[in-house]
């Protein structure tokens, strides 16, 4: 079956730099979604990508689709301790019509001031 | 974005009893919903999709028996746990979708989870 991978799965990063979270997929998606999830909360939709090669950008986060449509990014820069949670990428495989969603591992951030 | 409500927040049951958790979309119809299950420090898996007026669809490995969906209307869906025994404990989420049709491309909306405790 289809599966999302994510690296790096915990990421410690000193606050002001940049760091980049990866998610792979073994088939072609229809669309990937990116989620936040602080500790003990539940996960928050960030973006949607559903285009090939699409860049979307929100404030210090810079997220790309990749051109096969089986990869994607997760980019933030300057760092703030306010980016702390796990960051899940999420596919929607091009195969499925009702919008399931394969979970990435997640990638856990932690921010030292 | 939808607003998506769970309840109960927490629930903590003894081993051999049935535990039911609603999932409401509160501000629009949700035509799909559905159930992930999350361990500890691991990533949400899907258990079930749940398409209102007809039977859910259970992944592989989840047993339709023990985790009865019941998807009655366009704004609720309930999950139980049926028979709970400690390893059930786990925080179960719903999500939402609500456009009708095979559309793919739509964002899912999570309600704030249920965190179940099985003693």
């Amino acid at each position: 079956g289809q599966q999302v991978m994510q690296i790096p799965q915990y990421q410690h990063v000193q606050e002001g730099e940049d760091f980049t979270t990866y998610c792979n997929s073994s088939t072609t998606l229809s669309n990937i979604q990116w989620y936040k999830q602080r500790p003990g909360g539940h996960p928050v939709f960030l973006i949607q990508l559903v285009k090939s090669g699409e860049v979307k950008k929100q404030k210090r986060l810079t997220f790309q689709f990749g051109e096969a449509k089986k990869n994607s990014s997760l980019h933030i820069t300057a760092t703030q301790t306010t980016d702390v949670g796990t960051y899940f990428c999420a596919g929607s495989p091009a195969t499925d019509s009702w919008g399931k969603l394969q979970f990435g591992a997640g990638t856990q951030v932690v921010v030292t001031p | 974005g939808a607003v998506v409500s769970q309840h109960p927040s927490w629930v903590i049951c003894k081993s051999g009893t049935s535990v039911k958790i609603e999932c409401r979309s509160l501000d629009f119809q949700a035509t799909t919903m559905f159930w992930y299950r999350q361990f500890p420090k691991q990533s949400l898996m899907l258990m079930a999709t749940s398409n209102e007026g007809s039977k859910a669809t259970y992944e592989q490995g989840v047993e339709k028996d023990k985790f009865l969906i019941n998807h009655a209307s366009l704004t609720l869906s309930t999950l139980t746990v049926t028979s709970a025994h400690p390893e059930d404990s786990s925080f179960y989420i719903c999500s939402v979708r609500g456009v009708r049709g095979p559309i793919s491309g739509d964002t899912q909306y999570f309600g704030p989870g249920t965190r179940l405790t099985v003693l």
